[in-house]
């Protein structure tokens, strides 16, 4: 299976900056996806990478505040704009595979 | 939304004893996964059932699928301490896209 590198780790942001997210998969995938994890909740899917094209965002989800880029097809980056503390999460990226999902580590996010 | 529905929230055992967590779902699906999450760190995945399959083995897990009821239970038989963890299941259909359950949070006790 795929291993993601994603970094990072964590960080304590200012409200009103952004921070970008990066994963880098040692292979090449046609699309990344995108999660975030709410403090003791489960993951909800932000966005669908694709190399070459827009993402596809999720209901509640939009471009202007997570923007995305994937310039190749084993990068891909997230940023979380504008923050405010109710962006603090963990946030993940993920590839898939023939026998199930590979995550990056994970970004832990507090926004004060 | 989420689509899958997790029970327990939350589980305590003994080290040796066996644990089963038991998901829900509401759609059809072509796969339904299980991950485990330590500490709130990467989802590590553990096994993977196809909708035309009834159960499944890897290990010390298994895994059971009943499509006509839309539900899966992982059994994780002779636990260790090391199992402390919390544990999604996640179904697949349509592109890819992985729906994840509320997960339950597996604490085992040495």
């Amino acid at each position: 299976s795929a291993v993601i590198s994603q970094k990072p780790s964590r960080d304590i942001c200012q409200r009103g900056t952004s921070l970008t997210i990066q994963c880098q998969v040692d292979s090449q995938v046609t699309m990344m996806f995108w999660y975030r994890q709410q403090p003791g909740q489960s993951l909800t899917l932000i966005a669908t990478a694709n190399q070459g094209s827009e993402a596809t965002y999720e209901s509640g989800f939009v471009i202007d505040k997570f923007p995305i880029s994937r310039p190749n097809l084993t990068f891909s980056t997230l940023t979380v704009s504008n923050m405010s503390p109710e962006d603090s999460s963990i946030y993940l990226c993920s590839v898939s595979g023939p026998e199930g999902y590979t995550f990056g580590s994970g970004t832990r996010l507090t926004v004060v | 939304s989420q689509q899958g529905e997790e029970d327990p929230q939350a589980l305590s055992i003994q080290e040796g004893e066996n644990a089963t967590m038991n998901c829900s779902y509401k759609t059809s699906i072509n796969n339904l996964q299980w991950y485990r999450q330590n500490s709130g760190r990467g989802l590590v995945h553990l096994i993977l059932i196809r909708s035309n399959e009834r159960e499944k083995h890897s290990g010390r897990l298994r895994v059971t699928l009943d499509t006509s009821k839309k539900s899966s239970s992982l059994l994780i038989t002779a636990s260790r301490a090391a199992d402390t963890a919390s544990y999604f299941c996640a179904t697949g259909k349509n592109g890819n896209k992985l729906v994840f359950g509320a997960g339950t949070i597996l604490r085992v006790k040495s």
